[in-house]
């Protein structure tokens, strides 16, 4: 049983670039939410996709978009970096019936 | 607001001992969840317990178990037996049953010590 799975694993960005972060669900869910996770601190909610739609949103700008396709898969986008954007980025995944989210290795960004 | 306190930075424990790990939230929702979850230096979030808040039993899983006081809105966890695998930040979750977003806590990083 294929759990969560993201890429890529590590990602060095400089400012001002746009960067695009994958996510596979655990298999058989069909929700995937997405967190930022800053150095020291608990992960923050960005946005969760469900039937292909944002279903609900964080306190994130508009530069951070995201997409599901018909497998259920998720990208997370992120324009116009800035330094701050630095952090470990979360993928989680669920049953929209259920409430527990299962969580993947996350990907390293690095904004220099 | 919905938040979640976790008022131990750091706690360390002798292997083999028990270790309780605290847990504070906020809110004004009857009808939520909560969670421990164990982020070990690869990074990938592992669910350690789940709570229901609606149920009164305290959930445990092995060597696990959790202290849930609703009125207190107190979530602890407690780890026997403690292994060395056990070393990790530890962070406690909140979900409300309407939503779909965990609000989290900021961790507690558990030493294990040989």
């Amino acid at each position: 049983d294929a759990g969560v799975t993201q890429s890529p694993t590590h990602l060095i960005k400089t400012r001002g670039q746009q960067v695009t972060l994958r996510c596979s669900p655990k298999s058989g869910h069909d929700t995937v939410s997405w967190y930022q996770q800053a150095l020291g601190q608990g992960p923050q909610f960005i946005f969760q996709y469900y039937e292909e739609e944002e279903r609900q949103r964080g306190n994130f700008p508009d530069r951070f978009s995201g997409h599901q396709f018909p497998n259920y898969s998720s990208e997370l986008n992120v324009n116009a970096l800035l330094l701050g954007d630095s952090a470990l980025y979360l993928c989680a995944s669920s049953l929209a019936l259920q409430y527990t989210q299962y969580f993947g290795p996350g990907t390293r960004l690095t904004v220099l | 607001a919905q938040t979640v306190t976790q008022s131990q930075p750091e706690m360390s424990v002798q292997e083999a001992e028990t270790v309780t790990l605290s847990c504070t939230y906020d809110t004004s929702e009857s009808d939520y969840y909560l969670f421990w979850y164990k982020q070990p230096p690869s990074r990938q979030m592992i669910l350690v317990i789940r709570q229901e808040a609606y149920k009164q039993q305290n959930a445990t899983e092995n060597r696990f178990s959790v202290n849930f006081q609703k009125a207190a809105k107190s979530f602890s966890l407690k780890i026997s037996d403690s292994q060395l695998g056990d070393a990790a930040m530890y962070f406690c979750a909140y979900k409300v049953r309407e939503a779909n977003n965990l609000f989290f806590g900021t961790g507690t990083r558990l030493t294990v010590i040989p």
